[in-house]
């Protein structure tokens, strides 16, 4: 069956743009979770949803970061005002309530 | 923040020996996984370790942990070139709802040379 996809898998924004980057969940996947990975390091949470509720988001680093997930299934995370410092990849992940989370191969971002 | 370290950050060895990761991490824990990501993919989650037990295999991997060191190895025996990956060690907390949060930590490089 399909896994988690997110788009684009690249992204080149100018500092100051916003940019949204999205994730498709595993179909039935109540749980989404939003990580970022900076060169070298390994993923740090940034937010967490159940369907469409939005139960944590102490990870996100400022309130330019955004996240949404409308319909309890596709969600997006937006960055305003892009800085250099955002350049990473972005994980999304889905799982059943407290089971295994499954990744999808990540958005790298670059701010130039 | 990272929960914890992976020790070495950079392995290399020859294809058919052992490879062995450790990692340390700093708070009390439910579980500890580890999942490997290859470059240009996602992380793949390779095994998880409860916070009673004290060591389980999954084909090629044997991952033990220490709770009293706040500690876990990952052994991968007989290794092959297709075993070359970053290897993150990851705790968990449990969420408001239910949701599991992973905190990784920094990760082991290693490569296996033919």
């Amino acid at each position: 069956g399909a896994g988690v996809s997110q788009s684009p898998r690249y992204k080149v924004a100018k500092r100051g743009q916003d940019v949204a980057l999205r994730c498709d969940p595993i179909s039935g996947h109540v749980s989404l979770f939003w990580y970022q990975q900076a060169l070298g390091q390994g993923p740090e949470f940034l937010t967490y949803f159940q369907n469409e509720a939005q139960l944590d988001k102490s990870g996100l680093p400022s309130d330019r970061f955004f996240a949404e997930r409308p319909e309890g299934s596709v969600s997006t995370l937006k960055i305003q005002r892009t800085q250099q410092e955002d350049s990473a990849v972005y994980l999304c992940a889905s799982s059943f309530v407290g089971y295994e989370q499954y990744f999808g191969p990540g958005t790298r971002l670059t701010v130039t | 923040s990272q929960q914890g370290e992976e020790d070495p950050q950079a392995l290399s060895i020859q294809e058919g020996e052992n490879a062995t990761m450790n990692c340390s991490y700093k708070t009390s824990i439910n579980n500890l996984q580890w999942y490997r990501q290859n470059s240009g993919r996602g992380l793949v989650h390779l095994i998880l370790i409860r916070s009673n037990e004290r060591e389980k295999h999954s084909g090629r991997l044997r991952v033990t942990l220490d709770t009293s060191k706040k500690s876990s190895s990952l052994l991968i025996t007989a290794s092959r070139a297709a075993d070359t990956a970053s290897y993150f060690c990851a705790t968990d907390g449990i969420l408001t709802g239910g949701g599991n949060k992973l905190t990784f930590g920094t990760g082991t490089q290693l490569k296996v040379e033919l």
